[in-house]
């Protein structure tokens, strides 16, 4: 069985400071890794996604992630924050492995507020 | 990326009646699409995988009598929520996979269910 933790209910950054949402995973092959963003009463907007080679991957609004393999984390990142980043963050997994299945397996959120 | 619609974004119903809201692929075709329910401050449990010509597979726990599927078209699926009362009140989303290529699911904009 697949899942995603992000420990962290609540991120509190200031406007221009970095900021770093935690997630780690456990998947049984090799994973494909995504961060998706829900701003209030809306779906959710697809940032990045991690699926094979660099371990830095770049996305949308300046946001970056890295993987690795060794501590299963995919901590999403951002060098400058800004208040409108403030949202709600889904960390999500899905197994790569052929007939692995197309679930996707969110985290329980992290409600990032970034304030001036 | 892709596009989904999900419509309507706001619905609010009597106790018994029934409601259906409708989850569009705008430009891309979809053969299956996921239907997640969403309570406030939580993440996203999946109720069902829609396939495009066939039954929907159902999540442990989810009526399929209450919540009816359809997913008669490569561009469309409905879910319908029978005889609604209060406890379905919730925040309902769709999404679907490119599999023209893309490995991340896109997802519709949500809908409020209300049941009063």
């Amino acid at each position: 069985a697949q899942s995603v933790a992000q420990p962290e209910d609540q991120v509190n950054v200031a406007e221009g400071n970095p900021l770093t949402v935690k997630c780690t995973y456990s998947v049984s092959g090799n994973p494909y890794l995504f961060w998706y963003v829900q701003y209030p009463n809306r779906g959710l907007q697809f940032l990045l996604k991690y699926i094979t080679g660099d371990n830095l991957v770049k996305g949308s609004y300046g946001f970056e992630a890295e993987f690795n393999k060794s501590q299963t984390s995919f901590h999403l990142k951002k060098p400058s924050a800004l208040v409108s980043d403030s949202a709600l963050y889904f960390c999500a997994v899905r197994e790569r492995a052929t007939g692995g299945g197309n679930k996707l397996t969110f985290g329980t959120g992290t409600q990032l507020k970034v304030e001036l | 990326g892709a596009v989904v619609s999900q419509h309507p974004s706001r619905v609010i119903c009597k106790s018994g009646t029934s409601v259906k809201i409708e989850c569009r692929s705008l430009d891309f075709q979809a053969t299956t699409m996921f239907w997640y329910r969403q309570f406030p401050k939580q993440s996203l449990m999946l109720m069902a995988t829609s396939n495009e010509g066939s039954k929907a597979t159902y999540e442990q726990g989810v009526e399929k009598d209450k919540f009816l599927i359809n997913h008669a078209s490569l561009t469309l699926s409905t879910l319908t929520v029978t005889s609604a009362h209060p406890e379905d009140s919730s925040f309902y989303i769709c999404s679907a996979r490119d599999w023209g290529g893309n490995t991340e699911a896109f997802f519709g904009q949500g809908t409020r269910l209300t049941v009063v």
